[in-house]
């Protein structure tokens, strides 16, 4: 069975940093492109980030380019999300998907950014 | 980026009556590989979003053949031909052709 799960949200303040990790298994991980969804709240999802396979290509929304930075360790079948100067518009849920046909998602993270 | 655009997106739909959904993209949503990475999202409240077609019209796994996708290009629909109460929820149509992949706006199914 794939699972996806993540980690690392929480509450921050405006222009503070957190970092979000999302474990994988039941699934080979290295060979799928993986990108990071967000659901503020009342909205729609938005992927605000992806990565391909080999780690080096990667994308981002505009909304978070200069501050979030995606990175993955396929050795440990893990997903990162490096998130820095970080806004109240960033509170949101986040999910981990697989990429472009995102077969399978996470259970999802909150961050808040709040004072 | 590619502009995904729901519609309509709220959908009020008696039982057993049919219901459909309408997604258009602002490019071409054929990759170079010759597929085109049309994906489409059921999300219920608490709960992540389950993914019911690929690829225009696949149906993932326990996906009843009442919900069935189709659409080319540009041009994309999901149709529930009979709508019963387990299909609530908000549907996304999502493309991963293009980077950054994008969604639509969501469609809000409930029963009239």
């Amino acid at each position: 069975e794939v699972q996806l799960v993540e980690s690392g949200g929480g509450l921050v303040q405006p222009g503070g940093s957190l970092r979000l990790s999302c474990a994988a298994s039941g699934l080979t991980f290295s060979t799928y492109w993986m990108h990071w969804v967000r659901q503020a709240p009342g909205k729609g999802l938005v992927s605000v980030s992806g990565i391909k396979n080999d780690g080096i290509s990667t994308f981002y929304a505009d909304s978070v380019k200069g501050r979030f930075v995606i990175s993955r360790d396929n050795a440990k079948n893990t997903l990162y999300l490096q998130m820095n100067s970080l806004r109240a518009e960033d509170t949101a849920v986040y999910y981990c998907a697989t990429g472009f046909s995102s077969a399978h998602w996470g259970q999802g993270t909150l961050v808040t950014v709040s004072s | 980026d590619v502009v995904m655009t729901q519609s309509p997106l709220s959908l009020p739909v008696t039982l057993g009556q049919p219901a459909s959904i309408s997604c258009r993209s602002s490019q071409s949503l054929v990759f170079s590989d010759g597929n085109t990475y049309l994906n489409w999202f059921r999300e219920r409240p608490g709960q992540s979003p389950r993914r019911l077609l690929s690829k225009v019209s696949n149906r993932d796994s326990g996906v009843p053949d009442r919900i069935s996708g189709s659409g080319s290009g540009t041009d994309f629909t999901l149709k529930i031909s009979r709508v019963e109460a387990d299909d609530v929820g908000f549907y996304y149509c999502m493309q991963g052709t293009h980077w950054p992949y994008t969604f639509g706006q969501g469609t809000k199914l409930e029963i009239k």
